[in-house]
């Protein structure tokens, strides 16, 4: 299991950028990296996916340097609404068909 | 959009009694698990199903721990005898996918709260 390390919590304002590193100095060589988010006594939700480089989607992009032991979510222009708990989770099980979640980053959006 | 639906939303019991909680997978997916949180701490990894058994499981899954896929449609995971440490939210997902290194994307219920007296 690759170990991840992403910072306990962070403090953001309304329309700003916020980026989230995780750290995974042993990732293994097929692992992707995922990142979920957590509302307050919702299940997890899944935001985006990736290997290498830059993948981006409706809601965030990711950024993954060449080798692979850090990745960076980045959450353009936040609201309130994206007041959550983020995670960065590589996969884990020997088959990889499990997600174990670490304690995450607490992202608090304010007005 | 399709979605885990999960029952009940909350249940509460006595020590010692029986509960089964249900999960109702997106229709699909091949591949289900079930999560737990205990009230202010991290999701927790309880086990994986697929092709009507258990891939892997973690070591909070115990003897007193089941699940089963009953109808094709349901999933339910049951506790055989409650302890108050059971109390907690239990999160049920499914993929539709799983690819090397890649596990597909996991889509949750919104959860049932045990709680546990």
């Amino acid at each position: 299991l690759a170990k991840t390390t992403q910072p306990i919590s962070m403090d953001s304002y309304e329309g700003q950028e916020v980026n989230i590193t995780c750290s995974h100095n042993n990732i293994a060589t097929n692992d992707y990296i995922t990142w979920y988010q957590q509302f307050p006594s919702q299940g997890p939700r899944f935001i985006i996916q990736g290997y290498k480089t830059k993948v981006t989607n409706e809601v965030a992009s990711l950024f993954i340097p060449a080798d692979r032991k850090s990745s960076t979510l980045s959450l353009p222009r936040v609201s309130l609404s994206d007041t959550a708990v983020y995670y960065c989770l590589p996969p884990d099980g020997a088959a990889g068909n499990k997600l174990t979640f670490g304690g995450g980053t607490r992202v608090l959006v304010k007005p | 959009e399709p979605e885990v639906t999960q029952t009940p939303s909350h249940q509460v019991t006595q020590m010692g009694q029986e509960v089964i909680l249900r999960c109702v997978p997106i229709s699909n997916h091949l591949y289900f698990y079930w999560y737990r949180q205990i009230l202010g701490q991290k999701v927790e990894f309880l086990v994986s199903f697929y092709n009507n058994e258990i891939s892997e499981k973690s070591e909070i899954f115990d003897d007193q721990f089941s699940v089963e896929r009953p109808d094709g449609s349901n999933f339910t995971l049951k506790i055989r005898s409650t302890k108050l440490e059971d109390s907690a939210m239990y999160f049920c997902a499914s993929s539709e996918a799983r690819y090397l290194g890649a596990p597909g994307e996991l889509f949750f219920g919104e959860g049932s709260r045990l709680t546990v007296l």
